[in-house]
């Protein structure tokens, strides 16, 4: 199995511009989760789903941030625009619907917002 | 009040010393509990699950205490490769929605 694919591994972009980050979970995975990690405020959960729905997005910081699941193999975090303090490591995550439920991360993407 | 709360250390301790990190959770009603290592400019990666009755895999113990929501690992004859952060993990909300604290910090010096 590959795991969870990220994409890109490192983003360096100008503020103002539009982000997007990609994610395809572990194929028969039914959740997907997308944190964000800095050294200030640690792992955060920005959003969840369940079967391509989302369940939870209160962690989405702002109108700015917005995510998709179009289908069981792929979603996308989008920003825009941009600012320095979405710097910080994106990951994605995915685990089975039924039982066990610790999670498996992508490698990450690296945002750099200048 | 953090939903998880870990000592942040960090932890320099030398090769072969026994370490132990602590975790305290607030919400009663969690019922997964994990361990994590995350290497730095890595991923998060499963360390190990933690039972009720306190499991060991190898040099690494858990340990739950429910009752005071309390989470323990405990690892023994640390190695250099062992230097990582642990991150303490449970669950929240929904079954699959898992809350990270925010990371003991370990070095093993040589």
């Amino acid at each position: 199995d590959a795991g969870v694919i990220q994409s890109p591994r490192h983003e360096v972009t100008e503020m103002g511009q539009e982000v997007t980050l990609r994610c395809k979970p572990i194929s028969g995975h039914n959740s997907l989760f997308w944190y964000r990690q800095t050294m200030m405020r640690g792992l955060e959960l920005l959003i969840y789903f369940n079967n391509n729905v989302p369940i939870d997005d209160s962690g989405m910081p702002e109108d700015r941030f917005s995510a998709k699941m179009p289908n069981a193999s792929f979603s996308t975090l989008k920003i825009q625009p941009s600012e320095p303090r979405d710097s910080a490591v994106y990951f994605c995550a995915s685990t089975p619907l039924e039982g066990g439920s610790s999670y498996t991360f992508g490698s990450g993407t690296r945002l750099t917002v200048v | 009040r953090k939903e998880v709360e870990q000592d942040p250390g960090p932890f320099n301790v030398p090769e072969g010393a026994t370490v132990a990190f602590n975790c305290t959770y607030s919400n009663s009603a969690s019922q997964s509990f994990f361990w994590y290592r995350q290497d730095c400019r890595k991923e998060p990666k499963l360390l190990m699950s933690v039972y009720s009755s306190g499991n060991e895999d190898g040099r690494f113990t858990a340990q739950l205490n429910r009752a005071s929501q309390y989470i323990s690992l405990l690892i023994r004859d640390s190695k250099l490769s062992d230097s990582a952060t642990y991150l303490c993990v449970v669950n929240s909300g929904s079954a699959r929605q898992l809350t990270f604290g925010s990371g003991t910090q370990l070095t093993v010096l040589p």
